[in-house]
């Protein structure tokens, strides 16, 4: 299983950025996905889940209505669309890979940093 | 779902047997899992179904319990073993993660 993101960076509150997680090793399009993140120095939080054919997604309530998960089974490729940008979105966020159909977490990959700031 | 794990830190000795608690604020059957993170890394999957193991993980750690209480036991320390260990329910959404237990090397 080999999970890579990119699209991080540093934006201005405000602003929005859009992160990507190529997927490859396995079937992707068999699998649900989540999104966790991690401020500097604290815990692990949890960002969004997308079903394995994009019919549920599920999201914290920290990001509902800024933040859209979304998938391309074609590209093997996740994506996590990040709008209205704050300060406390600043982290690093990882994708992460469920195990069958149910939501659980078995692989994730090495993560991006996202920066908020002005 | 509110998940508190305990200690928050804990030092221990290469050789030494922990055991780091994990509470639900309410009932999540077995749907719990463990996980290590080293600095600068991505977290690692540990435990799933609250006491099955992920493959490739050794025996040494092994987890228990069910409802609302629910453990963490490493044994036979190593350096290796010195990390970060976060608890995560996965029986409802919003998913939550306990904030960690941070075990360190007396």
């Amino acid at each position: 299983v080999q999970l890579v993101e990119s699209g991080g960076g540093v934006v201005q509150p405000g602003g929005s950025l859009r992160l990507s997680c190529e997927a490859s090793e396995f079937t992707f399009s068999s699998y649900g996905m989540h999104w966790v993140r991690q401020a500097p120095g604290k815990g692990l939080d949890w960002v969004a889940f997308i079903r394995f054919d994009g019919s549920d997604k599920f999201y914290a309530d920290s990001v509902k209505g800024r933040f859209t998960i979304s998938r391309d089974n074609s590209k093997n490729t996740l994506y996590l669309q990040m709008n209205s940008l704050r300060a406390e979105d600043t982290a690093v966020y990882y994708c992460a890979k469920t195990y069958g159909s149910g939501s659980r977490i078995d692989y994730w990959g090495q993560g991006t940093l996202v920066t908020v700031s002005s | 779902i509110q998940m508190t794990q305990s200690p928050s830190s804990l030092s221990a000795s290469v050789g030494d047997r922990v055991t780091i608690t994990c509470r639900a604020s309410q009932g999540i059957s077995n749907f719990l899992a463990w996980f290590q993170q080293k600095p600068g890394k991505a977290p690692k999957s540990l435990i799933y179904s609250a006491s099955t193991l992920q493959t490739g993980v050794p025996s040494k750690f092994s987890g228990s319990g069910s409802g609302t209480e629910f453990t963490l036991t490493i044994s036979s320390l190593q350096p290796d073993d010195f990390a970060i260990y976060y608890c995560q329910q996965y029986y409802t959404y919003p998913i939550t993660f306990g904030q960690g237990t941070r075990l360190e090397i007396k």
